[in-house]
């Protein structure tokens, strides 16, 4: 089966500085990758998307990126802000199975 | 649209009682699920389904039931509870069953002493 390892568990960053995350999964078969925020005692949220056939995808500050050919997808947010701290979770999709999720990273931003 | 609903918020078990967490969603999802959240484990899928009468096993389903009799309703059952089922459960629901984003319940945060 799929899995994911997710880099770093804990990420420190200055306000206004850029943050990366980064994911690996093992299945070549997976074609579906999310990325969730988890606000400390609240629900994970669905931030971005992307899909196999794209290889990167931008929401205002956000931004994934994904190499198909070396397994792996990153989350890029630019000019952070505390409110952007929280635990971020990658996850990955094969058809008709369910999404296996990274184990997190904690990101700080200092303000 | 209320999304998904989980009940209880909280709850509190002595070793060997079973109890029920709710789950239901009110958006028609075809395809919903169970997971567990402990702390550096990331989110472990315990059960899911795909459809109403349709349940599967996921990654740590030992311990658990699970049944859908409609396609709104998704209850977990803890048969009988062990400290080690001490964590956080979130339920989730999407409208495919692939390469759609889930929508979260509140979550249970539920305690075995």
């Amino acid at each position: 089966g799929e899995n994911v390892e997710q880099h770093p568990s804990t990420l420190s960053v200055q306000e206004g500085d850029s943050a990366v995350i980064k994911c690996t999964y093992s299945d070549s078969a997976s074609n579906y990758f999310p990325w969730y925020k988890q606000e400390l005692g609240k629900r994970p949220q669905l931030i971005i998307d992307i899909r196999s056939n794209v290889g990167e995808k931008k929401d205002q500050r956000i931004a994934v990126t994904l190499n198909k050919t070396a397994k792996h997808f990153s989350l890029h947010i630019t000019e952070t802000q505390p409110e952007d701290s929280a635990v971020y979770f990658c996850a990955a999709g094969e058809p008709n199975t369910p999404l296996v999720f990274g184990k997190g990273t904690r990101l700080s931003v200092i303000a | 649209n209320a999304g998904v609903t989980q009940t209880p918020k909280f709850q509190v078990l002595k070793t060997g009682q079973s109890m029920t967490l709710q789950c239901a969603q009110d958006m028609n999802h075809e395809y919903m699920s169970w997971y567990r959240q402990d702390p550096g484990m990331g989110l472990r899928l315990i059960h899911y389904s795909v459809g109403a009468g349709i349940t599967d096993q996921g990654e740590v389903p030992n311990g658990y039931n699970v049944s859908r009799s409609t396609t709104e309703d998704f209850p977990l059952r803890l048969l009988s509870a062990a400290p080690s089922q001490t964590s956080v459960y979130f339920c989730a629901s999407s409208p495919r069953r692939s390469n759609y984003g889930y929508t979260f319940g509140s979550g249970t945060r539920l305690t075995v002493v």
